[in-house]
């Protein structure tokens, strides 16, 4: 069983351009969540996602970002007109379908540089 | 709303020795606490997790927790640390709901000298 895959792992754009950054969860995984990772901080959550919903996004900017889960493909975590303040590490999360208790496991990451 | 400290940023210990890597947390509901290790440029890998049940919870590689209420601390052990323990340690809680987003703390570099 594959784990989490993000693509792509490196992306460098230049300031005013769009990031578009993947998420395939594992199999038979139905919630997404995004983390981003500036330099010398932990991990801030961004959106949790199900399949063609969002549940909260209470951590993604006003502005710019926007992120979605198609009933089908990978999920898509969108940046326009990207800052340099948006270089960081991007990881993607899935976990099973509700139950007690859901763990969530992450993928290595997407490292975006604004130039 | 939870949150999570980290009272060390780095941690330096010789290869062998034991080492405490420090979490408290602070939240207004039960909560699950998570330890996660990143190796450089991979994401997190789940150490242990504290669901409910008993306070000393033992993970993978060596390590273990306790947690510990009315401290409101997590702190992770090891008792003798190899090179390869060589990594960022993050501390995490989540609400008991079930699926709930992970707060992290701002994570330990533990290094390892030979």
């Amino acid at each position: 069983n594959a784990g989490v895959m993000q693509n792509p792992r490196h992306l460098v754009r230049r300031r005013g351009q769009e990031a578009r950054l993947r998420c395939s969860p594992m199999k038979g995984h139905s919630h997404v969540y995004w983390y981003r990772q500036l330099p010398e901080e932990g991990l801030k959550f961004m959106v949790y996602l199900q399949k063609e919903n969002i549940i909260d996004e209470s951590g993604m900017p006003k502005e710019r970002f926007s992120a979605e889960f198609p009933k089908e493909g990978p999920s898509i975590l969108r940046i326009q007109q990207v800052v340099r303040g948006d270089s960081a590490a991007y990881f993607c999360a899935s976990s099973p379908p509700l139950g007690f208790y859901n763990e969530q496991f992450f993928g290595p990451g997407t490292r975006l540089t604004v130039l | 709303a939870q949150s999570v400290t980290q009272l060390d940023s780095q941690v330096p210990v010789f290869e062998e020795a034991p080492v405490e890597l420090r979490c408290n947390y602070s939240s207004s509901v039960s909560v699950y606490l998570f330890w996660y290790v990143q190796y450089p440029n991979q994401g997190l890998q789940l150490l242990l997790k504290y669901l409910s049940g008993s306070t000393l919870v033992k993970g993978i590689n060596g390590f273990e927790a306790e947690f510990n209420k009315s401290q409101t601390s997590f702190h992770l052990r090891k008792p003798s640390v190899h090179i390869s323990d060589t990594a960022e340690y993050f501390c995490a809680v989540s609400g008991s709901g079930g699926s709930e987003k992970l707060v992290f703390g701002k994570g330990t570099k533990l290094t390892v000298n030979p």
